[in-house]
């Protein structure tokens, strides 16, 4: 059973920094490529950013490029989001995301971010 | 910036059939994939490349994809249906999200 289980989310001051883990199992993580996507509270989803299997091909969203760093080891079957200079529109559950034929197949549970001042 | 447009709601009888619409330019030359949102839950794909139905969706949610929009069909619609829809497709290094649809089955 694929399983993608997020951490590290939490409250954080704004101009704060926060790195979120994503420990992917059930799957042969080194094969697939990785999103990361966010919902603010009541809002839909926004994608963040993407890595591919051997992180050669990084993108991200406008919104966060230059700020969050995308990561992955593929030793550790993990993923990463590094967030620095956060502000109050970053507040959202983070979700991890296996990608799948230019889609999203299985999602984590999300971690909550919340920046507050 | 691409973007993807879709109705803020959408209402249905149960055992009707309810569509839900996608619009972007030329959508019809990328793949969508379709989420299901359930309140405090993750979303879970009901439909990826324009068609295909992973294993475990049920066979009344069908989808279709030409020129500018893409639609969501859910025939024989359930109370259990009842969720936020979103449909999303790349443009070129870029992933996007339309801005959602709750579905209301009443």
């Amino acid at each position: 059973e694929v399983q993608l289980v997020e951490s590290g989310g939490g409250l954080v001051q704004p101009g704060g920094s926060l790195r979120l883990s994503c420990e992917a199992s059930g799957f042969t993580f080194s094969s697939y490529s990785m999103n990361w996507v966010r919902q603010a509270p009541g809002k839909g989803l926004e994608w963040v950013s993407f890595i591919s299997s051997g992180s050669g091909t990084i993108y991200y969203a406008a919104s966060v490029k230059g700020r969050f760093t995308i990561s992955r080891d593929n030793v550790k079957n993990s993923l990463y989001l590094q967030m620095n200079s956060l502000s109050d529109e970053d507040t959202a559950v983070y979700y991890c995301a296996r990608d799948y034929s230019r889609g999203v197949d299985h999602w984590g549970q999300g971690t909550l971010v919340t920046v507050f001042s | 910036s691409f973007e993807l447009t879709q109705p803020p709601s959408v209402s249905v009888s149960p055992g009707q059939t309810a569509s839900i619409t996608c619009s972007g330019g030329k959508l019809g030359d990328k793949y969508v994939s379709w989420y299901q949102q359930r309140p405090g839950q993750s979303p879970v794909v009901v439909i990826y490349q324009d068609t295909k139905r992973p294993s475990g969706i049920p066979e009344r949610f069908s989808g279709s994809n030409s020129g500018n929009t893409a639609t969501l069909t859910i025939s024989g619609t359930q109370a259990v249906d009842e969720a936020d829809y979103y449909c999303q497709a790349w443009d070129n290094s870029t992933a996007v999200f339309g801005g959602g649809t709750k579905l209301t089955v009443l």
